[in-house]
């Protein structure tokens, strides 16, 4: 079984300050690991994924997240936000053959002028 | 390419009533998922389809709940007798392949709001 757990439910931080938002998981299988972005009354975008490789991975909109296997987190970073940066953001964990995503409950980033 | 669409954006029923929700994957992709969003929730899981194929219905309620991927059209998830509960927002996914290494495209999801 896997789980996600977000350890903020929301982030409020200004324009242009750094922000990281937490993502730790559990799993019996080896892991790719997800973020998406939800904007309101919209669909999940996806930000970034790990799937093997270099553990620091590069994302859209100047996003980056690490992931850590000894700590079991892949946290979600990014050096200077920008109010449009303003969302949901989720946490997922699929895992080999494992199609089905098991998601965290998110974290809303609010991003004040 | 136009990505994932779902339709009706927006849906309100009438508890004991029917909802249809349908969703067109992405040009090319014959794997459809569906997950439901209950209000301050992540995604939950519950069905993958293929083209006229039902592969893990597991995330799926026992009763009222039921899908489809017909070999013509777009994928159906359909709820019957509708109860407040099932108020919630409804999204539909699809990838190229099978495995968690395919990126799964979400819709922007179905609304439904049962009153």
């Amino acid at each position: 079984a896997q789980s996600v757990t977000q350890l903020d439910s929301q982030v409020p931080v200004f324009e242009e300050a750094p922000v990281e938002l937490r993502c730790n998981y559990s799993s019996s299988v080896s892991v790719y690991l997800f973020w998406y972005v939800q904007y309101p009354n919209q669909g999940l975008q996806l930000l970034l994924k790990y799937l093997s490789g270099s553990t620091l991975v590069k994302g859209i909109n100047g996003f980056e997240a690490e992931f850590n296997k000894s700590q079991t987190s892949f946290h979600l970073r990014k050096p200077s936000v920008h109010i449009s940066d303003t969302a949901e953001y989720f946490c997922a964990v699929g895992g080999g053959s494992n199609y089905k995503l098991t998601f965290g409950k998110g974290t809303l980033l609010t991003v004040n002028p | 390419n136009a990505g994932v669409m779902q339709n009706p954006r927006h849906l309100v029923r009438r508890r004991g009533q029917e909802a249809r929700l349908r969703c067109s994957p992405m040009k090319g992709h014959s794997h459809v998922y569906w997950y439901r969003q209950l209000p301050e929730e992540g995604l939950k899981f519950m069905v993958y389809l293929q083209k006229e194929n039902i592969i893990d219905e597991s995330g799926m309620p026992k009763e009222r709940f039921s899908a489809e991927f017909p070999k013509e059209g777009p994928s159906i998830l359909r709820i019957q007798q509708v109860v407040r509960g099932d108020s919630a927002a409804y999204f539909c996914a699809s990838s190229l392949g099978q495995g968690g290494s395919y990126e799964q495209y979400f819709g922007p999801g179905t609304r439904l709001t049962v009153t």
